[in-house]
């Protein structure tokens, strides 16, 4: 089945420096990659996300890559705030399943 | 709309007792879904649910029973609770079955002493 590893498990950064998280995922006909964010103490909730057959997409301050030769696909986050101090979290979808595999987290803590 | 509600918030229970997780959707959402979340571990799938009358089993099933009588409520129930099921659950729901953009509800904290 489909395995997800996420990297890496903490990052610490200066406000206004960039963040980047990565994501390695098992199975070649995966073909949806969500990133969730997940505040202290709150719910998971959506915060962008990119389909196989598209290489990069951006939202204001945060982009997806997603490299499906290597299997992998990256969160960048510019300019980041104390605000985006989280838990982040990768996921793929596997072809013909009806689920998501989720990495591990990222706990990302940005000092004003 | 509430979106997704999630009963009880916290909840203590001993070895072998047994309980229902309750779960509810106002958004008339076909897919829902049970998670744990332990530290280092992310979200695992417990059970899955595409349609009222249809569930299926995820990651990590064993222990826990759901059932889908309506669109709006998906229960999850631990058969008899064991110290490894010490978990955060979340309940999350999906327009549909391609599972893109799930809505979680609030969560639930269980502790089995």
């Amino acid at each position: 089945g489909e395995n997800v590893e996420q990297h890496p498990s903490t990052l610490s950064v200066q406000e206004g420096d960039s963040a980047v998280i990565k994501c390695t995922y098992s199975d070649s006909a995966s073909n949806y990659f969500p990133w969730y964010k997940q505040e202290l103490g709150k719910r998971p909730q959506l915060i962008i996300d990119i389909r196989s057959n598209v290489g990069e997409k951006k939202d204001q301050r945060i982009a997806v890559t997603l490299n499906k030769t290597a299997k992998h696909f990256s969160l960048h986050i510019t300019e980041t705030q104390p605000e985006d101090s989280a838990v982040y979290f990768c996921a793929a979808r596997p072809t013909g399943f009806q689920k998501l595999v989720f990495g591990t987290g990222t706990r990302l803590l940005v000092s004003p | 709309n509430a979106g997704v509600t999630q009963t009880p918030k916290f909840q203590v229970l001993k070895t072998g007792q047994s309980m229902t997780l309750q779960c509810a959707q106002d958004m008339n959402h076909e897919y829902m879904s049970w998670y744990r979340q332990d530290p280092g571990m992310g979200l695992r799938l417990i059970h899955y649910s595409v349609g009222a009358g249809i569930t299926d089993q995820g990651e990590v099933p064993n222990g826990y029973n759901v059932s889908r009588s309506t669109t709006e409520d998906f229960p999850l129930r631990l058969l008899s609770a064991a110290p490894s099921q010490t978990s955060v659950y979340f309940c999350a729901s999906s327009y549909g079955p391609g599972i893109e953009k799930l809505f979680f509800g609030s969560g639930t904290q269980l502790s089995v002493l």
